[in-house]
């Protein structure tokens, strides 16, 4: 039973590139989201998926992009790479509505 | 704007000496206040959720209490393996899906 899976675990990256983080989760569970966490700010959200379908903006969306693929897969996009976006990104997804997330190991991003 | 303060930053125990970490917080009507456990290099793990003021829930040797204005996660006796930082959430009442405003978290320390 993996729960949510990320890919990649570890990146490095140079100002102005584009990546892709991938998401996958098998709980069935309606609604993903992602997070960024940077030391001195807390978990902060970038966009959520309350359904298949549907996309929302959170706190900080700028220079984000996602896509729902499908039920268990919420992809994040950076499409042009900004050292302000070094963090460490997670992916969590729940039934929906509920607060209990469950979150994947992280992917770790270093833009240069 | 919703904000979750969370207190002390950091905390070092010894094994056996119980203590409480405390969330303050500011919502437009609560949904939902949440507990989660992160350990180093993992993604948060769900502890509690509790909804009114008065409530409790407990778990081996933590208990989250809640009132209007802030929550306590109670330690009793800890274990060098309680050693994790802590996180507080709310989820507003008005938020669609589980849109989680966290706290930045406490980062407790037990020494055997």
């Amino acid at each position: 039973n993996a729960g949510v899976t990320q890919t990649p675990k570890f990146q490095v990256l140079k100002t102005g590139q584009s990546m892709t983080l991938q998401c996958a989760q098998d709980m069935n569970h309606n609604s993903m989201y992602w997070y960024r966490q940077d030391p001195g700010m807390g978990l902060r959200l970038i966009y959520y998926s309350a359904s298949e379908g549907t996309t929302d903006k959170g706190e900080v969306p700028n220079g984000y992009n996602v896509s729902r693929l499908n039920k268990r897969e919420f992809s994040l996009r950076l499409e042009s790479a900004a050292p302000s976006q070094t963090s460490v990104y997670f992916c969590a997804s729940d039934r929906g509505n509920t607060g209990e997330l469950f979150f994947g190991e992280g992917s770790r991003l270093t833009v240069l | 704007e919703d904000q979750v303060t969370q207190s002390p930053e950091a905390l070092r125990l010894q094994e056996g000496e119980s203590s409480s970490l405390n969330c303050s917080y500011t919502v437009s009507g609560l949904r939902g206040l949440f507990w989660y456990r992160q350990d180093p290099g993992k993604g948060p793990e769900f502890l509690f959720t509790l909804y009114s003021a008065g409530e409790e829930k407990e778990k081996e040797r933590l208990k989250a209490t809640l009132t209007k204005k802030e929550s306590f996660l109670h330690i009793t006796a800890p274990k060098p393996e309680d050693s994790a930082t802590y996180l507080c959430a709310v989820q507003a009442e008005e938020t669609s899906g589980s849109r989680l405003t966290f706290g930045e978290g406490t980062q407790l320390t037990v020494n055997p």
